[in-house]
């Protein structure tokens, strides 16, 4: 059983369209972080939230953790062919980090 | 400090044979991580060290997976009598007791044949 499930699993878009990818469990966690991964490579750590409500941007990317921290999404603006890859959502509950299954994102130039 | 160094990037074995792979973590890092990846899924968490001392490991670490860490430095996991479902990216992570997330290295790709 997967603790933290992202939808949508893939999306492919036109370079300058917005998007958002969501991130939702059932568990409470005391924080949560959002990485990227490109093909053949480990993820890169892109935000850390912390606090129920949170959102921090980052250039032209938005994150909101729940109220309840349970559940979290990333709003990417203009989206451009560098934001391929694949965005992971990863629920801290203690002694290890859970990561979600995972959003395959094309952006299409 | 160039980050968390993984080897070898690429490993073909036959089935039945045994692999070593070998973790770099950040030198300030006293926690280190290792987590399995396939194909278009997220990692899945495998055991971590916190210096030397194996705190946790997963369900998924069968008795033919082993991890050592022995001077709170680089750590090896080693896998034996190899199987297909074996094949994954073996990602090694490292964190400074927690905090402010992992950074990874780049990963070993194991294909077994």
């Amino acid at each position: 059983t997967q603790l933290l499930e992202q939808s949508p699993q893939f999306l492919s878009i036109q370079e300058g369209e917005n998007l958002t990818v969501y991130c939702n469990s059932s568990s409470v966690f005391s924080s949560l972080q959002w990485y990227r991964q490109e093909p053949g490579e480990g993820p890169v750590l892109l935000v850390t939230v912390v606090t129920g409500g949170e959102v921090k941007k980052l250039k032209r990317l938005t994150f909101q953790f729940g109220d309840a921290r349970k559940d979290s999404s990333l709003h990417i603006t203009a989206a451009q062919p560098g934001d391929t890859g694949l965005y992971l959502c990863a629920g801290d509950r203690g002694s290890q980090f859970y990561f979600g299954t995972g959003t395959s994102l094309t952006v299409i130039p | 400090d160039t980050g968390v160094s993984q080897n070898p990037r690429h490993k073909i074995t036959k089935r039945g044979q045994n692999v070593t792979f070998r973790c770099d973590p950040i030198s300030e890092h006293n926690r280190l991580y290792w987590y399995r990846q396939t194909l278009g899924q997220g990692p899945e968490f495998l055991t971590y060290f916190q210096n030397e001392a194996q705190l946790e490991k997963s369900r998924l670490l069968s008795d033919r997976f082993s991890a050592e860490r022995p001077k709170g430095s680089f750590s090896t996991l080693e896998i034996q009598r190899t199987e297909q479902g074996d094949s994954a990216m073996y990602l090694c992570a490292s964190s400074f007791q927690g905090r402010d997330g992992y950074t990874f290295g780049s990963g070993t790709r194991l294909t077994v044949v």
